[in-house]
């Protein structure tokens, strides 16, 4: 299995534009977690879903943050407008237990 | 704030030497977790120890658990250079589902 797999690993774009990060998971697993990563910060989670369905997006920031599951294996995190603020590292992770199995990651800068 | 906290934030060691990370948590939990970063990376995942459970083993890492203190430790034994890596505890807690609160992390570096 490739593990989860994230797309795209960078990501440069100007302040205003939308931005969509994608997430495919590992097969057989039903849970899918998106979290953000920076220095300040730390790593917090923003939205996770169980079975496709959103259980809790308490950590999603703003209303320009919305995140969908279309189907049991994909996922996109899209920011629209995105702000210089939102630069971090997005990751997002899967499960099917207890343990969460974490993609690579995308940097996304936002200028 | 986080449910986790690590302790200490930076802890370096030379090759060989042991290294020990605490972690702090303030809820009654169902399981907590040990995972690892590498610069650069995502978070991989490391051992599992459920709260009924005190220590488990896996290879040179060693975890504790004090349900009545509310901490953990994790002891990587006869470090490598290798083992140079932030390394996160994630408490999950019961009726969460698989949901899991991430501390702040330990930067771990082992020279050689």
């Amino acid at each position: 299995d490739a593990g989860v797999i994230q797309s795209p690993r960078h990501e440069v774009t100007e302040m205003g534009q939308e931005v969509t990060l994608r997430c495919k998971l590992i097969s057989g697993h039903n849970s899918l977690f998106w979290y953000r990563q920076t220095m300040m910060r730390g790593l917090e989670l923003l939205i996770y879903f169980n079975n496709n369905v959103p259980i809790d997006d308490s950590g999603m920031p703003e209303d320009r943050f919305s995140a969908k599951m279309p189907n049991a294996s994909f996922s996109t995190l899209k920011i629209q407008p995105s702000e210089p603020r939102d630069s971090a590292v997005y990751f997002c992770a899967s499960s099917f237990q207890d343990s969460q199995y974490f993609g690579p990651g995308t940097r996304l800068t936002v200028l | 704030s986080q449910q986790g906290e690590e302790d200490p934030q930076a802890l370096s060691i030379q090759e060989g030497e042991n290294a020990t990370m605490n972690c702090s948590y303030k809820t009654s939990i169902n399981n907590l977790q040990w995972y690892r970063q590498n610069s650069g990376r995502g978070l991989v995942h490391l051992i599992l120890i459920r709260s009924n459970e005190r220590e488990k083993h896996s290879g040179r890492l060693r975890v504790t658990l004090d349900t009545s203190k509310k901490s953990s430790s994790l002891l990587i034994t006869a470090s490598r250079a290798a083992d140079t890596a932030s390394y996160f505890c994630a408490t999950g807690i019961s009726g969460s589902a698989r949901q899991l609160t991430f501390g702040s992390g330990t930067q771990l570096t082992v020279l050689p």
